[in-house]
């Protein structure tokens, strides 16, 4: 079975911090898939990134990156320079290799609410 | 533009009395979902379609069910609500049949039991 752990279940910061939200997953699959995804007051969750994993490149978007270690099943999201907007929960989630089958079907965390104060 | 649009955005039901929430999509997308999020958890999957092929997760009870008469749209049917279905309900969708393509989310249905 799959398993997503966030253990940070809350973190607050000032504005212009950066912020680490730690994940770790578990998983059989060889082949799997990594999301983060960000669920603001509004309660949409917005899509954030994707990595397979076969992928283990670090990438960057703007003010966002992330860090995918296999070694040690962990797929770490920073912001860094937070603004209020950062303010929001953020989802991990994993899905494994599903060709087989139908679907996306994802294994949320726990969640990590990230509180930016001006 | 939403591309995946749940109505109502807030629906109060009394206990026991079905209800239905609905949820259209104008991506065309083969795949839609139904995640139930309680309060201050994940989204958990309920049940999702592959194109008109029905997928119930091991755990979800009876009392949910799901239709989905076209591609566009998918309901979910709550027979006979208890306290402990409020939550907020999320659909979702995603493309084809591999695990590599993003699900795209609506803005949830709280549901409130009274």
């Amino acid at each position: 079975a799959q398993k997503v752990t966030q253990a940070q279940t809350e973190i607050s910061v000032v504005e212009k911090e950066d912020v680490t939200l730690d994940c770790v997953y578990e998983t059989r699959d060889t082949t799997y898939y990594l999301f983060w995804y960000k669920q603001p007051p509004s309660g949409e969750l917005v899509f954030l990134i994707r990595r397979n994993s076969f992928d283990e490149q670090n990438e960057i978007s703007g003010r966002y990156s992330w860090n995918f270690q296999k070694s040690t099943s962990s797929f770490n999201f920073t912001i860094t320079a937070s603004q209020v907007v950062d303010s929001a929960v953020y989802f991990c989630a994993l899905s494994e290799d599903m060709i087989k089958a139908a679907g996306n079907k994802l294994t949320f965390g726990g969640g990590t609410r990230v509180l930016v104060k001006p | 533009d939403a591309m995946v649009i749940q109505n109502p955005r807030y629906q109060v039901t009394q206990f026991g009395k079905p209800v239905t929430l609905s949820c259209s999509q104008t991506l065309n997308h083969n795949v839609m979902y139904w995640y139930q999020q309680k309060s201050s958890q994940a989204p958990k999957l309920l049940f999702h379609y592959y194109d008109k092929d029905f997928n119930n997760e091991a755990d979800t009870p009876d009392n949910f069910q799901s239709r989905r008469p076209n591609t566009s749209f998918c309901f979910l049917d709550i027979r006979s609500p208890g306290l402990g279905d409020a939550a907020m309900y999320l659909c979702a969708t995603s493309r084809g049949q591999v695990a590599n393509t993003e699900a795209f989310f609506g803005q949830g249905t709280r549901l409130t039991v009274v």
